[in-house]
């Protein structure tokens, strides 16, 4: 089973900011089979990215991802006020598809 | 407009059972894999199980195996989860969810209900 682990457990940052978000794999992750969901209190995740880079429909392109192999970034190049949520990695390069713990966004 | 509603959480004493429903609208469902998964009150999110298109595959997530059963009616374009022999550690919000790929057997989760909470407790 592949262990994502994400990295900080908590950002907090203002408006405007950057936000960069890492997830780290225990094996590699085949194909770049990695995604990334946003989740706000009383919500469903939301996917945002598939393939570890390809943004999903209706997601803004301040919204992108990157990497390969063992590690995955997801940046956000200017917070917005909805930005503000948990951000959870997911590998589906294998059975079982595992979940990182999640990273919070927070106001600063 | 795209939509999977869940439905049949609740309370259920530890050792019971719980069938889980999920209605699909607004795409052809019979053409998808599908996911069941979960997310325990202030953790993180687990994937459960998933079936195929005609439900002649189906895969779990380890601490399930033998105790829940994924099953789909494509006639009533409609998701099941069987919960039997339920422990504390059930207890959850409970996501079903449209499986999305390229690629056989690797899936990412584009779609998500909004949840039907699952509480295992006497």
């Amino acid at each position: 089973e592949i262990v994502l682990t994400q990295s900080p457990g908590t950002l907090s940052l203002s408006p405007g900011e950057r936000a960069t978000l890492s997830c780290r794999a225990s094996q590699t992750v085949s194909s770049n089979y990695l995604a990334w969901y946003q989740q706000k209190p009383g919500q469903a995740p939301r996917l945002l990215i598939y393939g570890a880079s390809s943004r999903a429909t209706g997601i803004p392109d301040r919204f992108s991802g990157s990497g390969s192999g063992t590690d995955f970034t997801l940046t956000i190049s200017r917070l917005e006020p909805e930005d503000f949520a948990v951000y959870y990695c997911q590998h589906y390069g294998s059975s079982p598809r595992t979940f990182g713990q999640g990273t919070k966004v927070e106001i600063k | 407009e795209v939509q999977l509603v869940e439905s049949g959480g609740g309370l259920v004493q530890p050792g019971g059972s719980l069938r889980l429903s999920c209605a699909a609208s607004g795409f052809t469902f019979s053409t998808y894999w599908m996911s069941w998964a979960r997310q325990a009150p202030g953790k993180g999110l687990e994937w459960v199980a998933n079936i195929k298109q005609d439900g002649s595959d189906k895969y779990y997530v380890d601490s399930v195996k033998g105790r829940f059963t994924v099953s789909r009616d494509n006639a009533k374009n409609s998701l099941y989860l069987q919960m039997n022999s339920l422990r504390a550690e059930d207890t959850a919000v409970y996501y079903c969810a449209r499986d999305r790929g390229t690629t056989y057997s690797h899936y990412y989760m584009d779609v998500w209900g909004k949840g039907t909470t699952v509480t295992v407790s006497s």
